[in-house]
């Protein structure tokens, strides 16, 4: 069964600084990873999706790294900003496996 | 190009009765999946939809149900409600038809679901 972890659980950080985001999987079979932002009380929304063939990918200052071998991703927020101000949640999905497997989250907070 | 919408947005149900949540994929998707997400915790998968059919099922009992109907849209059925039913029920679309296991899942805001 594919464990999906994050940590920290909440993060507060000051304005402008950058932000790192920890996710680690058990099961290094995975077919890609994704990263989504999840604002309160609403749905999620898709920020990076990191093929298994690939190291990383970038949108914006957005930045997300897969290591498949040590079962662990990171997404980097440069000059962070309040509005993202956000739970952030990574998943990963494997072959043959139509399902995602979600970690808890990291609840961020940018302080102004 | 609306993306995907749920109805209705909140629900207090009474323990045992019986809810239906609905979806919309948005505009071009086939494929519809359900998750659960309990307060603090990430999501859980529930079961997808593709052609009219579940294509998967997670770890949810027999109390959960659903349909997808010819234009693509779903419903989520829960029978004898419990307490712990209690959530933001998420649904997702994606083309399955576009890109396999790479498509990127497009979420709805979600139905938050209060039993009492």
């Amino acid at each position: 069964k594919q464990e999906v972890t994050q940590i920290p659980a909440a993060l507060s950080v000051p304005e402008g600084e950058n932000l790192v985001l920890n996710c680690s999987f058990t099961d290094s079979a995975i077919y890609n990873l994704q990263w989504f932002r999840q604002d309160p009380g609403k749905g999620l929304t898709s920020l990076l999706l990191i093929q298994s063939s690939q190291r990383e990918q970038t949108s914006g200052r957005l930045n997300a790294s897969l290591d498949k071998s040590s079962g662990r991703s990171t997404l980097y927020i440069a000059a962070s900003q309040p509005g993202d101000s956000a739970t952030y949640l990574c998943a990963v999905s494997r072959s043959n496996d139509y399902k995602l497997s979600f970690g808890a989250g990291t609840t961020v907070t940018v302080r102004a | 190009d609306a993306g995907v919408t749920q109805s209705p947005t909140h629900l207090i149900k009474t323990r045992g009765q019986q809810v239906t949540l609905r979806c919309s994929p948005k505009s071009g998707h086939d494929t519809v999946s359900w998750y659960q997400q309990a307060l603090g915790q990430g999501p859980q998968f529930i079961f997808q939809y593709y052609e009219e059919e579940e294509r998967q099922r997670g770890n949810f009992p027999d109390r959960f149900s659903g349909h997808q109907f010819p234009n693509y849209s779903s419903e989520l059925n829960v029978n004898a409600l419990l307490l712990g039913d209690s959530a933001l029920y998420l649904c997702a679309s994606s083309s399955w038809r576009s890109n396999t296991y790479n498509s990127p899942l497009h979420f709805g805001n979600g139905t938050r679901l209060t039993v009492t």
